[in-house]
C-alpha cells in the first residue's frame, strides 16, 4: 500500500460547480499536511498547509481527520484556472527526519 | 531570485552516459530534496539532506544514481550510464526541515534520453 494515495481523477467540473476530492495517508505518525497545485509541466506549487482541524482560504476549504486518516480539498464556485493538478503531500517523521511524501495527484478539469 | 533553482532546465542525452544536475535551494533551508515526476504520476522521492548529510535514499534507486550536498549549500544529483526509463522531470526542493515547514520547489530539469 503507499503511503499515500489520491484518486488520480479527472474530476470534470462545471464552472461555477463545488468539487471535493480526499487524500488517504498510512502512517499515523504524519504530523503536517498540505496541497499542492501542478499545473502542466511546471513544478508544484504550495496552495494550503492543513494543520489540525482544517483551514480555509478563500474559495479553497481544506479538512484533516486524523482518525480516518485522510485529508480533503474542497474547491467552491469552481473557475477555469483551477484546472490543474492538486497533490497531497505528508510531512511523516522518521528516525533520519522529517519527510515529506506526495500522493499521485488528482487531476481537476473545469469547463465552461 | 531567492527562490529554489536548477540547472540545466532540459538535458537531452544519448544512453549510457553520464549525467549531472545541480540545485540551489532557498539559501537558509537547511533541508534539501530531490525527487522524479513521469508523465501522469505524483512526484517520487529519490532522496533527501539535512545540511550536508544525506538522510535516506530511496530503494528504488539503483547505484546509478548518486547526490551530494557537500557544504550544506547547493547539490547534485549524478546519473550514470543513463537509461531510456531515466527520462523524467527531476525536481528539487528545499525547506527548513521542521515538522510544519512546507517545501519550495525549483522549476525542474527535464531529462530526456535518447
Amino acid at each position: 500500500r503507499k503511503e499515500v494515495e489520491q484518486d488520480p481523477g479527472p474530476f470534470n467540473v462545471p464552472e461555477g460547480a463545488t468539487v471535493a476530492f480526499n487524500c488517504t495517508y498510512s502512517n499515523s505518525a504524519s504530523q503536517s499536511f498540505f496541497w499542492y497545485r501542478q499545473d502542466c509541466r511546471k513544478e508544484p506549487k504550495l496552495l494550503m498547509s492543513v494543520y489540525s482541524s482544517g483551514n480555509e482560504d478563500g474559495r479553497f476549504t481544506a479538512q484533516l481527520n486524523r482518525a480516518s486518516q485522510y485529508i480533503s480539498l474542497l474547491i467552491r464556485d469552481s473557475k477555469l484556472s483551477d484546472s490543474a493538478t492538486y497533490l497531497c503531500v505528508v510531512n511523516t517523521l522518521k528516525a533520519a527526519g522529517n519527510k515529506l511524501t506526495f500522493g499521485g495527484g488528482t487531476r481537476v478539469l473545469v469547463k465552461p | 531570485d531567492t527562490g529554489v533553482s536548477q540547472d540545466p532546465r532540459h538535458k537531452i542525452t544519448k544512453r549510457g552516459q553520464n549525467v549531472t544536475f545541480r540545485c540551489d535551494p532557498i539559501s537558509e533551508h537547511n533541508r534539501l530534496y530531490w525527487y522524479r515526476q513521469t508523465l501522469g504520476q505524483g512526484p517520487e522521492f529519490l532522496t533527501y539532506f539535512q545540511n550536508e548529510a544525506q538522510l535516506e535514499k530511496s530503494r528504488l534507486l539503483s547505484d546509478r544514481f548518486s547526490a551530494e550536498r557537500p557544504k550544506g549549500s547547493f547539490s547534485t544529483l549524478e546519473i550514470q550510464r543513463t537509461e531510456q526509463g531515466d527520462s523524467a522531470m527531476y525536481l528539487c526542493a528545499s525547506s527548513f526541515g521542521q515538522a510544519r515547514t512546507e517545501a519550495f520547489f525549483g522549476q525542474g530539469t527535464r531529462l530526456t534520453v535518447v
